[in-house]
């Protein structure tokens, strides 16, 4: 099982729309935990931080859920720019390695 | 943004020769990493440094070797350079505190 797993997609999502998304991680002691955005042929550049008790930048929201060992990523009234790959980041316990999910892939149609 | 650039940003080599790319970053980050990225396996980490002289592997490190002389510079050497090489690689500098990691613009290879 991969440490960290996302749902690769894509998520076609109509202008507008909400799309939301999860990333399951397996060490159940990691301790920080990021949505990165990705765009083809670039380099990921932070979107998020996710804290336990959720938060929200904007369009998007980030929760936390330590219990089932799950963080999600809520996008609010998609813009076509929005188009892109979101990585799940985890911050395993030993060390100060992150480890990357292999990315969900969101495209806003018109 | 972080200041982290690599070079080469290209480059078409041929199997079995020696490839050094190279990643310097201005932000005085002790945390450097490098990572490869392929369709259906996403980032995978490399090898990375602690600082200076201080390195360690990854979870697909065979082929490869780094090195870390300054804060700034850390570069990836591929020894002898085979066709499952052919990659986009980046290099990634991490904020003392952890919390965020800053990534070059990448540095596609091609190994014929």
């Amino acid at each position: 099982r991969k440490e960290v797993e996302q749902d690769p997609g894509p998520f076609n999502v109509p202008e507008g729309a909400t799309v939301a998304f999860n990333c399951t991680y397996s060490n159940s002691a990691s301790q920080s935990f990021f949505w990165y955005r990705q765009d083809c042929r670039k380099e990921p550049k932070l979107l998020m931080s996710v804290y336990s008790s959720g938060n929200e930048d904007g369009r998007f929201t980030a929760q936390l859920n330590r219990a089932s060992q799950y963080i999600s990523l809520l996008i609010r009234d998609s813009k076509l720019s929005d188009s892109a790959t979101y990585l799940c980041v985890v911050n395993r316990a030993a060390g100060n390695k992150l480890t990357f999910g292999g990315g969900t892939r969101v495209l806003v149609k018109p | 943004d972080a200041g982290i650039t690599q070079s080469p940003r290209h480059k078409v080599t041929e199997t079995g020769t020696p490839v050094t790319l190279r990643c310097h970053q201005t932000e005085n980050h002790r945390y450097m990493y490098w990572y490869r990225q392929d369709p259906g396996h996403g980032l995978r980490l490399i090898h990375y440094s602690y600082g200076v002289k201080d390195t360690d592997k990854g979870e697909v490190s065979d082929g490869y070797s780094v090195s870390r002389s300054k804060t700034e510079d850390f570069l990836l050497t591929l020894e002898s350079a085979t066709s499952s090489q052919t990659s986009v690689y980046f290099c990634a500098s991490q904020t003392d505190s952890g919390n965020t990691i800053y990534f070059g613009e990448g540095s596609w290879l091609t190994v014929v």
